[in-house]
């Protein structure tokens, strides 16, 4: 059972574009939305992150939208740079303290020159 | 440098033999996981630790048996591996408590079984 689901799989953007990227989750009891931006051969690092508290969260180019009654969320990416190519995964844990996060399947998102 | 750090990063091996992975954190933190990402890029925990202290074990089989000497090391031994156990293995750390905090990740170990 796949606690969160993201969609697309792959996404192509023009530089200078807007990339978005969606996800969806099922245990309510999540109360922790981090994004996380993977480059081939390295680890996942913390791109941005969300609490269900907050409907929007903006840093710089990058913007969390979460909608708590859809039990959705969403990152959008403006002016999007050939340097974001890379794969984008959602998250999601719960509880306090040890928080192993379950992850989205992955977005690649390659941009354009 | 301050990181999360793995040995190795890359292990090729044959079915049936018993590896381990080592995962070193100087970043102070309490907690340690261990995440397999599969060739589709699917990311999934294994296990956490907290100050040595098994938190989190996932469904995973038992020839995957994690150790942690300390809270700054958490090594992953894999018996009798298998074909499908080739992937990248992520070890990541965090500080306890709450507010969520953010996990750093280790640059991976890819695991390949012939």
């Amino acid at each position: 059972q796949q606690q969160v689901k993201q969609s697309p799989q792959s996404l192509i953007v023009q530089k200078g574009g807007i990339s978005i990227i969606n996800c969806a989750y099922e245990n309510t009891a999540f109360d922790y939305f981090p994004w996380y931006q993977q480059f081939p051969g390295k680890g996942p690092a913390l791109l941005i992150a969300i609490r269900p508290d907050v409907s929007e969260k903006k840093e710089g180019r990058f913007t969390i939208s979460f909608n708590k009654s859809a039990k959705q969320f969403s990152l959008h990416i403006m002016d999007s740079q050939p340097g974001d190519s890379a794969t984008y995964f959602c998250a999601a844990s719960r509880g306090t303290g040890r928080r192993a996060l379950t992850f989205g399947s992955g977005t690649r998102l390659q941009v354009q020159p | 440098d301050t990181a999360v750090s793995q040995t190795p990063k890359y292990l090729v091996t044959q079915m049936g033999n018993d590896k381990s992975i080592k995962c070193e954190q100087n970043l102070g933190h309490d907690t340690m996981y261990w995440y397999k990402q599969d060739s589709k890029k699917f990311l999934k925990i294994m296990f956490s630790y907290n100050n040595k202290e098994l938190i989190i074990n996932e469904t995973v089989p038992n020839r995957f048996s994690p150790k942690s000497p300390d809270k700054a090391h958490l090594n992953l031994h894999i018996n009798s591996l298998e074909l499908g156990d080739s992937a990248v293995y992520f070890c990541a750390s965090s500080p306890e408590g709450s507010p969520p905090h953010e996990q750093f990740f280790g640059p991976g170990t890819r695991l390949t079984v012939l």
